[in-house]
């Protein structure tokens, strides 16, 4: 079975820009979670989509925004780019995320760095 | 939420045993206790989680003491490709993925 894919692996985009990072979870998995890494804040949730809809939020502001397709695929976009923006963007699946015995799998992640 | 404690680094020579400590004094009857790794750019990957019960799979063994208050992550025989942070991380019964606390984790460094 495949694993988690991402797209792009590195970005770069200046400041004021938008951007769209893409995620194609594993086959048969409905849940997907997309998280920002940073050196300074560690690993940090910013959404959660199942079946289409979001089911849990994190404390980011209003320009990062997701969607998920009915193939489960899920894109996440950031508009108006800030230099604090760079970060690691992880996607992770797992097949429903309601329950703690599963097992959560993650992407390579894409690397954005905003110039 | 209850929260994990790691130290930030641990060494090890290569294939030598690995034993990383999680304190999680505050979890409650239901909490799973997971372990991620995450190697150098790389996505975190799954490691093991258990709930009570000592657990073992071909990456690693989970020793969880009787009161629950900590685990113990064991790596059998480490190897240069050991080398990741590792993360102890709690997930409730009614928790979502939004809830789990990655914290710093625990530095592994493995010396040939």
């Amino acid at each position: 079975k495949a694993g988690v894919t991402q797209t792009p692996r590195y970005l770069i985009k200046t400041r004021g820009q938008q951007v769209t990072l893409s995620c194609s979870p594993i086959s048969g998995h409905r849940s997907v979670s997309w998280y920002q890494q940073t050196p300074g804040q560690g690993l940090q949730f910013l959404f959660e989509y199942f079946s289409e809809t979001q089911r849990n939020k994190g404390n980011f502001p209003g320009r990062f925004s997701g969607r998920q397709f009915s193939n489960s695929r899920s894109e996440m976009n950031v508009s108006t780019l800030e230099l604090g923006d760079s970060a690691l963007y992880l996607c992770a699946s797992s097949p429903l995320g309601d329950s703690p015995n599963e097992k959560l799998f993650f992407g390579s992640g894409t690397q954005l760095s905003v110039l | 939420d209850a929260k994990t404690t790691q130290p930030n680094s641990m060494e090890s020579n290569e294939e030598e045993p690995v034993h990383l400590p999680c304190n999680h004094s505050t979890i409650s009857g239901t909490d799973y206790i997971h372990w991620y790794r995450q190697l150098p750019s790389q996505g975190p990957e799954y490691v093991i989680h258990g709930l009570t019960s000592n657990v073992n799979n071909r990456m690693a063994s989970l020793a969880i003491a009787e009161d629950r208050k900590s685990s113990t992550l064991i790596l059998h025989r480490a190897t240069l490709r050991d080398a990741a942070v590792y993360y102890c991380i709690l997930r409730g019964r009614t928790d979502s993925w939004g809830k789990l606390q990655f914290g710093a984790g625990t530095q592994v460094v493995v010396t040939p």
